[in-house]
């Protein structure tokens, strides 16, 4: 399978402690970006990353999120001092760099996190 | 305002119906408009690109207004299998520049029954 691969697909923790999801975007894509969704409502942007550059944040990502692309392969999201309100699925996508492409993202399956 | 709304529905249909689903955006600089369908507790997929001139594929068309900033998706020959929700999608990039993000409708909900 080429496809966008996330891992772990399920995390249940208690609140104040820390998490971190992993995000492999497709091999020859270049873009790879962060989104969370709650039940009802579309993805909300969190994050991207061209290559090892993270090129824009959302005001949605607190001083408690973090995200880390170190070689431009594979992300990390990590979520320090979980709060309940963190439940929600974690999404990751990519997407190639070039012009006619650029913004067609494929979705992994998403870490769903549940803060007890 | 939302960036992005959409009739989140339900819409139900009979197999065999044509439906079709509206899309506003708020911002004139978006760049590209596309369509995704989600089913329940799976990740988004992507349907459709949308371009200016409209586009088809197969069952489903593509239509956008830029001038009254609306898109619009419509399914013919409705399928048990296209019961999902979907996703109206915005994109503010232009060329070389770095804006990547995705600004994602509420999605609306199809249901096809027998």
């Amino acid at each position: 399978d080429t496809g966008v691969s996330q891992d772990p697909r399920h995390k249940i923790t208690k609140r104040g402690q820390n998490v971190t999801f992993r995000c492999d975007p497709i091999s020859e894509h270049n873009r790879l970006y962060w989104y969370r969704q709650t039940l009802g409502q579309g993805p909300e942007f969190l994050t991207y990353f061209q290559n090892e550059a993270q090129l824009e944040k959302s005001r949605l990502l607190s001083d408690r999120f973090s995200a880390e692309r170190p070689k431009g392969s594979f992300s990390t999201l990590e979520i320090q001092r979980t709060e309940q309100g963190d439940s929600a699925m974690y999404l990751c996508a990519s997407s190639l760099g070039s012009a006619k492409l650029l913004y067609e993202q494929y979705f992994g399956p998403g870490t769903r996190l549940t803060v007890t | 305002r939302k960036e992005v709304e959409q009739d989140p529905g339900p819409f139900n249909v009979p197999e065999g119906a044509t439906v079709a689903f509206n899309c506003t955006y708020s911002n004139s600089a978006s760049q590209s408009f596309f369509w995704y369908r989600q089913d329940c507790r799976k990740e988004p997929k992507l349907l459709m690109s949308v371009y200016s001139s409209g586009n088809e594929d197969g069952r489903f068309t593509a239509q956008l207004n830029r001038a009254s900033q609306y898109i619009s998706l419509l399914i013919r020959d409705s399928k048990l299998s296209d019961s999902a929700t979907y996703l109206c999608v915005v994109n503010r990039g232009a060329g070389g520049t770095s804006y990547g993000k995705l600004t994602f409708g509420q999605g609306t909900i199809l249901t096809v029954h027998p």
